[in-house]
């Protein structure tokens, strides 16, 4: 398999543009998570879907972050504006319900906003 | 609220000086606690579940126990590859299934 796909890697962009982080889940998976990591606040859950239906956004720091699921193989995080602060890496995280709980991480988008 | 706490925030051996790190932690009704390796610039990736005081697994140079506040991954005689980043998290269960809250994290490097 070949895990968690996430892109772009990189992404810099400017204070007031969108930005737009993508997610494909392990196939079979039925949860998706999304994280932000910095070094100020370490790893946090933002939202999470199961069977493609938001279960929990109460990470989601304000109006300006949103994120879908259209379908099972494919996720978005949107940021409208993009502010400085909004800068971190973000992952993204699959899982499978009788998978013994375990979540597995793609390899992160490191958002730069100037 | 689950709270993670990790000690020490960075940690510094010898190849072979074995040693532990610890994962403190304030849950309502654990479900779950997971620790994770994390290299730089990659994501984190799972090394263990434990879901019950007493509990141990292994893996290579690398043990977990579970007691009923913390939880320990001990590195017997370490090699400079296992330096990164160690992180301890928690499915609680007063969340929603699959919630995890992370520790910040040790940062461990072995030294040749």
């Amino acid at each position: 398999d070949a895990g968690v796909i996430q892109s772009p890697r990189h992404e810099v962009t400017e204070m007031g543009q969108e930005v737009t982080l993508r997610c494909k889940p392990i196939s079979g998976h039925d949860y998706l998570f999304w994280y932000r990591q910095t070094m100020m606040r370490g790893l946090e859950l933002l939202i999470y879907f199961n069977n493609n239906v938001p279960i929990d956004d109460s990470g989601m720091p304000e109006d300006r972050f949103s994120a879908k699921m259209p379908n099972a193989s494919f996720s978005t995080l949107k940021i409208q504006p993009s502010e400085p602060r909004d800068s971190a890496v973000y992952f993204c995280a699959s899982m499978r319900l009788a998978g013994a709980d375990t979540q597995y991480f793609g390899p992160g988008t490191r958002l730069t906003v100037l | 609220e689950d709270q993670v706490t990790q000690s020490p925030e960075a940690l510094r051996l010898q190849e072979g000086e074995s040693s532990s790190l610890n994962c403190s932690y304030t849950v309502s009704g654990l479900r779950g606690l997971f620790w994770y390796r994390q290299d730089p610039g990659k994501g984190p990736e799972f090394l263990f579940t434990l879901y019950s005081a007493g509990e141990e697994k292994e893996k290579e140079r690398l043990k977990a126990t579970l007691t009923k506040k913390e939880s320990f991954l001990h590195i017997t005689a370490p090699k400079p590859e296992d330096s990164a980043t160690y992180l301890c998290a928690v499915q609680g269960g007063g969340t929603s299934y699959g919630k995890l809250t992370f520790g910040q994290g040790t940062i461990l490097t072995v030294h040749p």
